[in-house]
Formats: C-alpha cells, sequence, structure tokens
C-alpha cells in the first residue's frame, strides 16, 4: 500500500514568518501535486512535480520534488493571512489519475 | 455548469438508512473520481470511473458502497445501511480523461449518520 506522510499537521505562525511543509513516502510516484482547500470547498490544485529534483514557483510558494520521486516540499515565504488553509500533497501512480493524499496540513496565519 | 457540482450540499439520515450522493461533472470530463475525507484529514480513495465503466473499486470500503455513472456523466454513489463510521465529506472530482491530468473537485457531500 502507497503511503504519504505529511508534516507538520498543524501550523500556526504569525503574519510574514516562512514555513515548509513536507511530505514523504517510501513508494516512488509518477507525479506529486499539492491541494489548498478552504473549509466548505474542494480542494484545489496548486501545482503539479513530475521530474525528479523539479522545483516550481508559484509567487510566495516554491514547490520541489524529491530527486527520487518520493518526496517533496512545499514552503511559503511571508506568510499571509490568505494563505490559511488545509494543504494537501497527493501523488500518482499511473493507475488511471488515482491520488493517494497526505494526511493534510492545517495553516492559520495571524495578522 | 462550470464547475464540478454535488447533491445534497449536506445530509443527516439515521444508522441503517440508504444514502445516494450524486456527481455533475464538468461537461466532457471522461473520468471521475470520487473520495472520501474525514473531519481535516487527507482524502481517501473510493472509485474511479473511465467513461461508465470504474476499471479501479479498490478504495469501496465494503460491499455496502456501490456506483454507478450513466451516460458517461452524473455519477450516484450508495451507501446501503450506513453505520456511523460512514460519516464523513464524500468528494466527487472529475478531469478530462484519466491519468496526471488535473482533477477538478466538487464541494462534497457532508453525510452524518446519527
Amino acid at each position: 500500500t502507497q503511503l504519504l506522510e505529511q508534516s507538520p499537521q498543524f501550523l500556526s505562525i504569525q503574519e510574514g514568518e516562512n514555513l515548509t511543509v513536507y511530505c514523504n513516502s517510501s513508494s516512488v510516484f509518477s507525479s506529486l501535486q499539492w491541494y489548498r482547500q478552504e473549509p466548505g470547498e474542494g480542494p484545489v490544485l496548486l501545482v503539479t512535480v513530475v521530474t525528479g529534483g523539479e522545483v516550481k514557483k508559484l509567487k510566495r510558494l516554491t514547490f520541489q520534488f524529491g530527486d527520487a520521486r518520493k518526496d517533496s516540499s512545499l514552503h511559503i515565504t511571508a506568510a499571509q493571512p490568505g494563505d490559511t488553509g488545509l494543504y494537501l500533497c497527493a501523488g500518482e501512480n499511473n493507475q488511471g489519475g488515482k491520488l493517494i493524499f497526505g494526511q493534510g496540513t492545517e495553516l492559520s496565519v495571524k495578522p | 455548469g462550470a464547475g464540478v457540482s454535488q447533491s445534497p450540499s449536506n445530509k443527516v439520515t439515521e444508522k441503517g438508512k440508504d444514502v445516494e450522493l450524486r456527481c455533475d461533472p464538468i461537461s466532457g470530463h471522461t473520468a471521475l473520481y470520487w473520495y472520501r475525507q474525514s473531519l481535516g484529514q487527507g482524502l481517501e480513495f473510493l472509485i474511479y470511473f473511465q467513461g461508465n465503466s470504474a476499471p479501479d473499486k479498490s478504495g469501496l470500503p465494503s460491499d455496502r458502497f456501490s456506483a454507478e455513472r450513466t451516460g458517461g456523466s452524473v455519477s450516484t454513489l450508495t451507501i446501503q445501511r450506513t453505520q456511523q463510521e460512514d460519516s464523513a465529506v464524500y468528494l466527487c472530482a472529475s478531469s478530462l480523461v484519466g491519468g496526471a491530468y488535473e482533477q477538478y473537485f466538487g464541494p462534497g457531500t457532508r453525510l452524518t449518520v446519527t
């Protein structure tokens, strides 16, 4: 069974601080996706990383895929209250698009 | 429609009753997925449709759970003889085709079994 371990589970920080969320597995994934989910809504895709070692930037968010395609990280610079939400990593393994999700990181950014 | 829609948005049912949850995918999307999300947790895969067939049902937790898709569009997830542990948010997603394409999620149906 493929599993994704996501950490930390909860993160409460002040506006302006930096943070990193980690997603780790013993399995190799063909791609890894990061989602953000707000209460009462479905997850919304932020980014997909496909190549080992790949780094993608989305404004203040930096996503990295490990060289072995088993782990990933999300780094947020100068967090804003609008970044508050549940961040989810999800791995895909060429089985029709079925996603294996991590447990999520509940981020709270206080003004 | 513009996005994936699900109905009902909330459902409260008594233990032992059957429930049906509906998903309307984005028009033209051939792949459809059902996931389950417990409070504050990640999503658990249930079943995947490509067109009207379900090549992967591996996530259905028991034989009380079933799903169908008709006309390559609307899908219904049925839970028979509901149990309290079935309480969760049931999310549907669709994508243009199966595989590593972006999945667009609906808002979910919050099921509470009393």
